[in-house]
This record gives structure tokens, sequence and C-alpha cells, in this order.
């Protein structure tokens, strides 16, 4: 159990354009999500934590009209990256977390990540 | 805020022999969680071994171990009888036990297993 899966794994998008990543929660309702970004041979930085039902919470630094997080639903969170540019092109990976109460504590799963290319 | 600071960009180890990353953190909290997770090639994040700092007793999971020194601060993972399977990125991680339930990463070490 616990499986996280990203859509798309690969997107290639023209400069200006709003690509969509979606991040779901198979097997369990995960109330929180999490956006990270990773540059090459680079850690994983947070971008967001997304709450169910309630706006993202972003870290210093991220821009929140370009990155748009959605939490609509206890198993789909969205990433909007709009109007891409070149510079946005990166790994982008998603996690969720699994509430205390179930078998597993405070773990986070991670999706397999979506990696976005802005020609 | 926390700080998780992992020194060793790099490492190698020849299959079958034992190798120590080593993982510092800074942090005013006294409940918390520590991780070591493992990225490969696929980029996929995987979960390698976890520490709950309220208990004294070292994490062991297989291959897999961990010396957690509270008072020092450390966390370094020990794994034994290295495959070619475990070259791949590894990152320590910090969690608190209360709040966000935000992940602190690591810069990562990059371990190669040679054959």
């Amino acid at each position: 159990g616990a499986v996280v899966s990203q859509h798309p794994s690969w997107v290639i998008c023209k400069s200006g354009t709003s690509v969509k990543i979606e991040c779901r929660s198979l097997d369990f309702q995960a109330t929180t999500m999490f956006w990270y970004r990773q540059f090459p041979k680079q850690s994983l930085m947070l971008m967001a934590t997304s709450n169910e039902g309630s706006k993202a919470t972003y870290e210093q630094g991220v821009e929140k009209d370009k990155f748009l997080i959605n939490h609509a639903s206890l198993t789909l969170s969205t990433l909007t990256v709009t109007s891409a540019h070149p510079e946005d092109s990166s790994f982008y990976i998603c996690s969720a977390r699994r509430p205390t109460g179930e078998s597993s504590y405070n773990e986070q799963f991670f999706g397999p990540g979506t990696r976005l290319t802005v020609l | 805020a926390q700080t998780v600071t992992q020194s060793q960009p790099e490492m190698s180890v020849q299959e079958a022999e034992t190798v120590t990353l080593s993982c510092t953190y800074d942090t005013s909290e006294n409940n918390y969680y520590l991780f070591w997770y493992k990225q490969p090639p696929s980029r996929q994040m995987i979960l390698v071994i976890r520490q709950e700092a309220y208990k004294q007793q070292n994490a062991t999971e297989n291959r897999f171990s961990v010396n957690f020194q509270k008072a020092a601060k450390s966390f370094s993972l020990k794994i034994s009888d290295s495959q070619l399977g475990d070259t791949a990125m590894y990152f320590c991680a910090f969690m608190k036990q209360s709040g966000s339930y935000q992940l602190t990463f690591g810069k990562g070490t990059k371990l190669s297993v040679i054959p």
C-alpha cells in the first residue's frame, strides 16, 4: 500500500504556456501533500504544503502566482506552473502524508516525480 | 528552524564492504523523527530507515542501521554488505513530531558501490 502517482512523468512545453502536474494518493487519503523542486545533483527543496480544502502554504521565495497549488480532494493535489519559462525547468516531486491513526505514523510517501522542460 | 548537514558529497565502497554516511542536524525541538532516504537513478525517493528521537535504541532494517546520538545531534547510516543496487543519492531528513510534518533534507551523499 501507500502508493503515490504523478502525472505526467515528463512534459515539454513552450515558454509562456501553463503546465499542470497531478499528484494522487492511490490507496490512502492524504490530508496533507507536499510539493518539492529538485535541481540536478541537488537536494529536494520544499515549495509548498497543501492541505485538503484550504489554501496552500508556500515557502519563502516561492511565487504563489507562478506555482498554483490546488488540493481539491483527499487523494489529489495539482501543481500548475503558469506562464512557464526555461528557468522553471526542473524535477518536481510530490509527497503525501498518511494521517496518524493508521498503521504508519507520519511517514511521507513520494511520487515518482515529473520532469518539466520549458523550451 | 532546523538544519541538516551531510558533509560527504560523494563516497564509494567496494561491493560487500561496509560504509557509513554521516549526518548532523540542528534543532531546538526535543521530539522529532529522523530519516534516511535513498534516491536511485530512477529518482524515486525510497525510505531506507527512520528513527524516533525518544527511542534510545538505534533503528535497524536488514543491512541498514543507524547510529543515533541525540546529545551530539548526529545520525549516521551504516550500510553493511554493500550491493550494487545500493548505488544512489542518500538524503538525511528531519521532521518535527508536531506541526506541519515538513521534511527538512540535507544536501545528500552520492554513494557508488564498486564491483
